[in-house]
């Protein structure tokens, strides 16, 4: 079965500094899907950014980037220029390709943004 | 266009009673799905919905919880004679497919059982 691991409960950066959120994943697939959701105090669950297994580019998405390795099954965010409205709980997810949209989250890192 | 829409916001039970969660998907989507989100943990799926059937249910507890997702009208998720450890958060999401990788989620009911 399929499992996903955020190692660090919460993190802090100052503002405008840069930040790596980590994630490792366990699968037996070769073809899948990895996201990473933002969750502010709101509660609403926001995708930030996604990545294809089969794809070896790295995902981007403005200030938020992905370094993804496949062997190491590893799956880090790395959010440059922090903003103050970056704050907010950050999970790591994964779907097996061609599936159903059956996620399988990790427990989430609590971002904090300093002024 | 709204996005999914789930209703309430906040509810509060008594041990014992009923509870009935709401979602409307985005529209065009007929695929929903509802998860579950206990203190401190990550989402967990409980069941995956089509129009007027069940497809995947495989998270979701054997008693008290029950799912539909009737021809007209939202998705209900219902609980029977909640008890405290049901309290968390319940977040419905829509896809326009089943495979698609863009899953759209609700902003959640939680629900607090006394």
């Amino acid at each position: 079965a399929q499992t996903v691991t955020q190692s660090q409960p919460e993190m802090s950066v100052q503002e405008a500094e840069t930040v790596t959120l980590s994630c490792t994943y366990d699968t037996s697939e070769s073809d899948y899907y990895l996201f990473w959701y933002k969750q502010p105090p709101s509660r609403q669950m926001i995708l930030v950014i996604r990545q294809e297994a089969y794809k070896q580019q790295n995902a981007t998405e403005n200030r938020f980037s992905v370094n993804f390795q496949k062997a190491a099954k590893s799956f880090s965010l790395k959010i440059s220029d922090s903003q103050l409205g970056d704050a907010a709980m950050y999970f790591c997810a994964h779907k097996s390709r061609g599936a159903t949209n059956k996620l399988i989250f990790g427990t989430g890192t609590l971002l904090a943004v300093q002024p | 266009n709204a996005g999914v829409m789930q209703n309430p916001r906040h509810l509060v039970r008594r041990r014992g009673q009923e509870a009935r969660l709401r979602c409307s998907p985005m529209k065009g989507h007929s695929h929903v799905y509802w998860y579950r989100q206990l203190p401190e943990e990550g989402l967990k799926f409980m069941v995956y919905l089509q129009k007027e059937n069940i497809i995947d249910e495989s998270g979701m507890p054997k008693e008290r919880f029950s799912a539909e997702f009737p021809k007209e009208g939202p998705s209900i998720l219902r609980i029977q004679q909640v008890v405290r450890g049901d309290s968390a958060a319940y977040f419905c999401a829509s896809s326009e497919t089943f495979s698609s990788e863009k899953l759209f989620f609700g902003s959640g009911t939680q629900l607090s059982v006394l």
